[in-house]
């Protein structure tokens, strides 16, 4: 069955530092991968896609993600964190054929930023 | 925000009770979903429609049936509700600019948190 693993349930880090938010999938085939983010409280808000072409993902609020075929990968990548990123990070996945659009979550990684 | 409303937006019942969740959206998107969200799981879907009278089921769609009779609405139902669906459902649509659901994205409802005693 197709799955995405977050490798990092919990992240703790310092104002100013940088986050990579680890993202595998297990699908053979062409996919369209996401970043959601959920501040407390909040739904879900889309922060970058990819569904081709240049595999380095410029996002909202200065994220980026880099896809990486060969290694099923599409982390997420911030230089340096805000207090205001406190929040859980989704990594989703929609195979593009013979889909009805449906995505397959990863189960999320919760950052704490501390001020 | 893509127009999307649930509602109730906070229940509380009581196992064995019928309970209809609301998702209602304002674009004509033709595909919506419903999700449920529990900790350590991330987002599941339950069910989907990608029509008006089109439903399919999901991942976890035992103890759920759905129904759209309407494009801007969709409708989840507990026939009966156990404590193991107590959780926060998120609505979710997409707009199909690329020809199907697969190459576009999916936009987030507020969600409704259900508690079941």
């Amino acid at each position: 069955a197709q799955s995405v693993s977050q490798h990092n349930h919990h992240v703790i880090l310092s104002e100013a530092a940088s986050l990579e938010l680890g993202c595998n999938y297990s699908y053979g085939g062409t996919v369209n991968l996401f970043w959601y983010v959920q501040y407390p409280g909040q739904h879900l808000q889309l922060l970058l896609k990819y569904f081709s072409g240049d595999p380095l993902v410029k996002g909202i609020k200065g994220f980026e993600a880099e896809f990486i075929k060969s290694k099923f990968s599409f982390n997420l990548r911030k230089p340096s964190v805000q207090w205001s990123d406190t929040a859980e990070y989704f990594c989703a996945v929609n195979p593009s054929l013979g889909s009805q659009g449906n995505l397959i979550f990863g189960k999320g990684t919760k950052l704490s930023v501390k001020p | 925000d893509a127009g999307i409303t649930q509602s109730p937006r906070h229940k509380v019942t009581e196992t064995g009770t019928p309970v209809t969740l609301r998702c209602h959206q304002t674009e004509n998107h033709r595909y919506m979903y419903w999700y449920r969200q529990d900790p350590g799981h991330g987002l599941r879907l339950i069910h989907y429609s990608y029509g008006v009278k089109d439903t399919d089921k999901g991942e976890v769609s035992d103890g759920y049936s759905v129904s759209r009779s309407k494009t801007e609405d969709f409708l989840l139902t507990l026939e009966s509700a156990t404590s193991s669906q107590t959780s926060v459902y998120f609505c979710a649509i997409a707009s199909v600019s690329g020809g199907t659901a697969s190459t576009d994205t999916q936009y987030f409802g507020p969600g409704t948190r259900l508690t079941v005693l």
